[in-house]
């Protein structure tokens, strides 16, 4: 079963304004990701959190991570037309897990002009 | 710098027919490698992954079955497609030993089974 549980599934948002998606998770982690895949296309890594942080940034980028709720966020400030496309939360066990991740099932962003 | 490629891009498949998909990495040495399948353009099930030529694990049991015969090239094939098997295909690799499990995917492909 997948880990990562992104919410909300769809959100539809006008140019300028902020998109918050969030995601939370089941088990322990050593860090969680966030990707982004436009149509039809490979997946983007954004940006990674590790357990021990709590917050980060890239450039209009800024996720959040709370373990103690299993739950992180991403906020994309000043959205544009461009940002529109699937975003995933993947989770990462380190240690020898082989690099395996498990990803949440997505949240579509639509960036209308 | 490192870079992934999938081919073929788009595949149309008749039920029964076997399949070969392939990747391949360029600009690094003994990286893990990953397939996995999308269905509806939504979350990604892992379905292998490969840590070292010759050595695959499975995650899931399917019609599926994986192959590494070189340390930068992953095969993915089926000797008999079934409807299910349609989907978006992806590979990925990652650093072995790498301060963070960062993955990094190829272009995809598409299988329609018909």
């Amino acid at each position: 079963s997948q880990q990562g549980e992104e919410d909300p599934q769809a959100l539809s948002i006008q140019e300028g304004e902020n998109a918050t998606m969030n995601c939370s998770y089941k088990t322990s982690i050593n860090n969680l990701q966030w990707y982004r895949q436009n149509s039809g296309r490979g997946l983007v890594h954004l940006i990674l959190i590790r357990s021990n942080e709590r917050e980060k940034h890239s450039g209009r980028l800024r996720v959040t991570l709370d373990t103690s709720k299993k739950s992180s966020s991403l906020l994309i400030t000043a959205s544009r037309a461009a940002d529109t496309a699937s975003y995933f939360c993947a989770t990462g066990a380190g240690g020898t897990s082989y690099g395996k991740l498990t990803f949440g099932q997505g949240t579509i962003l639509t960036v209308h002009p | 710098s490192q870079t992934i490629h999938q081919w073929p891009a788009t595949l149309v498949q008749p039920v029964g027919s076997p399949l070969s998909l392939e990747c391949t990495v360029e600009g690094t040495s003994n990286p893990n490698l990953y397939w996995y399948r999308q269905a509806a353009g939504r979350g990604l099930q892992l379905l292998f992954y490969s840590v070292g030529i010759g050595q695959i694990s499975s995650e899931v049991p399917q019609n599926l079955s994986a192959s590494r015969p070189q340390d930068r090239q992953f095969i993915l094939s089926s000797k008999k497609l079934l409807l299910s098997d349609s989907g978006f295909y992806l590979c990925a690799w990652s650093v072995v030993g790498g301060a963070s499990d960062t993955q990094y995917f190829g272009p995809g492909t598409r299988l329609t089974v018909l």
